[in-house]
């Protein structure tokens, strides 16, 4: 399995629900990713984490919030989202940096999340 | 972050080769020059890296100068399906929690004509 697995493919909701992004990755990759993604623009990095561990926020707001419950699966749980935060949520994983041959390795990104806020 | 410079957008005929050139002139020795692409609605793809040497697999060639300050990224014969925006980044591979960021830049959209 070479493949990040992001579910729901679509998602539309009002500023006043709960929702959670899933993403799932079974190629071993110790470190994950949290990137949005606006039209026409870059992506955009908002949490990384290492073993489990979140060890980068990107300074996102607190109706963002990210869960690694293991090392396979990554969150991100959704509340009280604003319209402009409708955006491609897309999920990355990775090997560590460089592994013990000294390999540096690339990301393996999923097809995203499409998020509209309502 | 050292930062990369590419050009906004390139054309290029199908089955010819297309080559995309990338400045940075601030690069690090630890930095290792990645290449990825974004093709339309889909999450981005890595395509090649290199650190000094001429890299190649089955996607592309990447060509790196000899003071690593720019790098080209090589298609050998475009195809409809090469069309996409690619992104070169620098990824600083020293150890630090930082390093874990792969960070993109604005890209060049590639238009490939049949």
């Amino acid at each position: 399995d070479t493949e990040v697995t992001q579910t729901p493919k679509h998602l539309v909701m009002g500023m006043t629900n709960k929702k959670s992004l899933k993403c799932e990755q079974h190629m071993g990759h110790r470190a994950m990713y949290w990137y949005k993604q606006k039209a026409k623009k870059p992506p955009e990095l908002m949490f990384v984490y290492s073993y489990e561990k979140l060890s980068i926020n990107e300074s996102v707001p607190s109706r963002f919030s990210p869960e690694c419950p293991n090392s396979s699966l990554l969150n991100l749980h959704l509340h009280a989202l604003q319209p402009e935060d409708s955006a491609l949520y897309l999920c990355a994983s990775s090997q560590v940096i460089r592994d013990r041959r000294n390999n540096v390795y690339g990301y393996t990104f999923g097809s995203g999340t499409r998020l509209t806020v309502v | 972050d050292a930062k990369t410079t590419q050009p906004n957008s390139m054309e290029s005929n199908e089955e010819e080769p297309v080559h995309l050139p990338c400045n940075h002139s601030t690069i690090s020795g630890t930095d290792y020059i990645h290449w990825y692409r974004q093709l339309p609605s889909q999450g981005p793809e890595y395509v090649i890296h290199g650190l000094t040497s001429n890299v190649n697999n089955r996607m592309a060639s990447l060509a790196i100068a000899e003071d690593r300050k720019s790098s080209t990224l090589i298609l050998h014969r475009a195809t409809l399906r090469d069309a996409a925006v690619y992104y070169c980044i620098l990824r600083d591979v020293s150890s630090g929690g930082s390093n874990y960021k792969l960070t993109f830049g604005k890209g060049t959209l590639l238009t490939v004509n049949p």
